[in-house]
């Protein structure tokens, strides 16, 4: 089984809907992270949590929530989606051994807001 | 300006080609330095890691690092089939020895090559 799961894998939603991504890990590491990828834009860090106590916006963390409702399951939440957060998210963990801190990513969800 | 600016792409080669990719950065405060290679419908995975200016050899990938230009690349040799996908530069701050985690990826350099 993966390591790092995403649910859904693909959704379509209509503007103004409420939906939740949802992340699950196997791997034991406290670092999550959510990330948005658009053609041509690479990723870009939407909200991180380094524990289950532990939240921080990232980069465009507008329109966004989050909830870490346990080490193993972080869920990304857009409260009233619109056409512009249509991309493509990644969900990702990492437990830092010294200066080395490689993240891994689940395999995406991609969403089209109608 | 973007921190993290990543020569676009895309880029076509033949098999057994040396493929250089290139990044750049404004940010100094970056410690350590990555190399991502994602497949079409997957998730990106790790392929080079680096904090300190100089090469890096694993195989037929070389991640060269330069702090003082502010510039990164990433070398493969004799380039296979099997490399085309998307590769994404990334770059964290850090402290003591230790990244902060997030990272800022480059836009992405799609790579195709052709038997």
């Amino acid at each position: 089984d993966a390591d790092v799961t995403q649910t859904p894998r693909n959704r379509i939603t209509k503007t103004g809907k409420r939906i939740m991504l949802e992340c699950s890990q196997t791997k034991g590491h406290d670092r999550m992270y959510w990330y948005r990828q658009d053609p041509g834009l690479g990723l870009r860090l939407i909200y991180y949590s380094f524990d289950v106590k532990d939240i921080n916006k990232g980069e465009i963390s507008d329109g966004y929530s989050v909830s870490r409702q346990a080490q193993a399951k972080f869920s990304l939440s857009l409260e009233s989606a619109i056409p512009n957060q249509t991309a493509l998210y990644f969900c990702a963990t990492s437990d830092p051994q010294g200066f080395r801190d490689e993240q891994y990513f689940g395999p995406g969800t991609r969403l089209t807001v109608t | 300006q973007k921190e993290v600016e990543q020569d676009p792409g895309p880029l076509s080669v033949p098999e057994g080609a040396i493929v250089s990719l290139n990044c750049t950065y404004s940010n100094s405060a970056f410690q350590y330095f990555m190399w991502y290679r994602q497949y079409s419908r997957k998730g990106p995975e790790l392929l080079m890691y680096t904090y300190s200016s100089g090469n890096k050899e694993d195989g037929r990938f070389t991640a060269q690092v330069d702090k003082s230009s502010k510039y990164i690349s990433l070398f493969i040799r004799d380039s296979q089939p099997s490399d085309s996908a998307t590769y994404l530069c990334a770059m964290s701050e850090g402290a003591g020895g230790t990244s902060y985690g997030k990272l800022t990826f480059g836009q992405g350099t799609i790579l195709t090559v052709h038997p």
